[in-house]
């Protein structure tokens, strides 16, 4: 099983409410990560999480909460959030042997519009 | 400064003919370069991935080469299928920073019947 998969596909949502995106992989892989991607423009990074710990924040707006509630499962809780915050987020993991075959595999994706 | 540049920004040929795509990138220390194909609206989706010491990879239609000396990568699809259009992007990893990729602006290929 090779496959990272995310819901919802699609979220519409105001700008005063309060969603989740839920990233799920079942390939054993350590790494965990969250991007954004706007039209056009290659993926930016968010947060990444190894062995269930945040590693890495990109001085990303409190308005994003990521969760990593277990080793397979990564959520990325919003409130509040501003239209230019639609966009596409991408889940992402990796097996976290930061060896020079270390591969990222990315989810469908979730496409995000707030109003 | 990391970078990875690619060109071209896009393309449009016909179906069943070849391209190559570019990639060039100033990434130290190298770790590896991975050619990803997006759909839009879609994840990417890893085509293939190569090591400072590797300088060829096929992936059926796909083959990647790699010159590490001159920093160079090329993406060459072979008889091109309407289902080839896609976003192609060039991501390159340093090895001091795994989980940070440094991607590409990525090549927009169009293949019209």
């Amino acid at each position: 099983d090779t496959e990272v998969t995310q819901t919802p596909k699609h979220l519409v949502m105001g700008m005063t409410n309060k969603k989740s995106l839920k990233c799920e992989q079942h390939m054993g892989h350590r790494a965990m990560y969250w991007y954004k991607q706007k039209a056009k423009k290659p993926p930016e990074l968010m947060f990444v999480y190894s062995y269930e710990k945040l590693s890495i924040n990109e001085s990303v707006p409190s308005r994003f909460s990521p969760e990593c509630p277990n080793s397979s499962l990564l959520n990325l809780h919003l409130h509040a959030l501003q239209p230019e915050d639609s966009a596409l987020y991408l889940c992402a993991s990796s097996q976290d042997r930061r060896g020079p075959q270390e591969t990222q595999y990315f989810g469908p994706g979730t496409r995000l519009l707030v109003l | 400064k990391n970078q990875v540049e690619q060109s071209p920004q896009s393309l449009i040929i016909l179906e069943g003919k070849n391209c190559t795509l570019q990639c060039n990138y100033t990434v130290s220390p190298f770790s590896n370069l991975r050619w990803y194909k997006q759909d839009t609206g879609r994840g990417p989706v890893s085509l293939t991935i190569m090591t400072f010491s590797e300088n060829t990879k096929s992936n059926g239609r796909y083959t990647a080469t790699l010159d590490a000396d001159t920093k160079q990568s090329s993406l060459h699809i072979t008889a091109s299928q309407l289902s080839d259009s896609a976003s192609y992007i060039c991501v390159v990893s340093a090895m001091d920073s795994s989980y940070k990729l440094i991607f590409g602006s990525g090549t927009r290929l169009l293949v019209r019947p």
